[in-house]
């Protein structure tokens, strides 16, 4: 167990839905990352956050959108879901620049 | 193009076997990890290195700064040892995220 949690575990919607992700990072990490593991694209980086601001961002498009809370928590929002975006979403915590734990990921599957 | 490359894409061995999975990337990066992904989907990260070599049990990983390259090694497999491993570079410039190769699905048969 790493200490990382993500809900739900699994996500079935429509297309064209919008749907959240949550993730808690270990105790005391004040760095989140999400990345979407999808069959075509294997595992990409789409954006961190660091104690509430963002720091980095990859190859996330402009339908999806994060944040993180003051109390560190961290939600992936995807919008005008399309069948492309089926994939499994990983969060990761850390709390160095370079240990990242993560969590068990959240499979979603748009029909 | 993928800036991190692993080979090879797949590897089938027969318990007891040594594997060796290899990587390369092409920019400089802070540090290198190795993860396993099981078939149930979860990721554990086996080793973050940043230069010579680390031990863990029967897995072995060596990182050449120079040569751009890492291996991952497993000693005596076993049909536990059956998971994609990735390895995924860290890129000081892009706020410490994680680059990742394509995987390397292994199977050790007994």
């Amino acid at each position: 167990d790493s200490g990382v949690t993500q809900t739900p575990k699994h996500l079935i919607t429509a297309t064209g839905q919008r749907v959240t992700l949550r993730c808690s990072p270990r105790s005391g990490d004040l760095s989140v990352y999400w990345y979407q593991q999808s069959l075509d694209q294997g595992l990409q980086f789409l954006i961190q956050y660091y104690n509430g601001e963002e720091r980095a961002k990859g190859n996330i498009l402009e339908r999806f959108s994060a944040q993180q809370f003051p109390d560190l928590h961290s939600e992936l929002n995807l919008s005008s879901l399309e069948l492309g975006d089926s994939a499994l979403y990983f969060c990761a915590s850390s709390e160095t620049e370079y240990t990242q734990y993560f969590g068990p990921g959240t499979r979603l599957t748009v029909l | 193009k993928n800036e991190v490359e692993q080979s090879p894409q797949n590897l089938t061995a027969q318990e007891g076997e040594f594997i060796t999975i290899n990587c390369s990337y092409s920019v400089g990066i802070s540090a290198l990890h190795w993860l396993q992904q099981h078939p149930g989907g979860g990721i554990v990260s086996l080793f973050m290195l940043s230069s010579g070599k680390k031990k863990h049990g029967r897995l072995i990983a060596t990182i050449n700064i120079q040569e751009k390259h890492s291996s991952l090694h497993i000693t005596a497999s076993h049909p536990r040892d059956s998971a994609v491993y990735i390895c995924a570079a860290l890129n000081s410039n892009s706020g410490y995220a994680l680059n990742f190769g394509k995987g390397t699905s292994l199977l050790v048969t007994p």
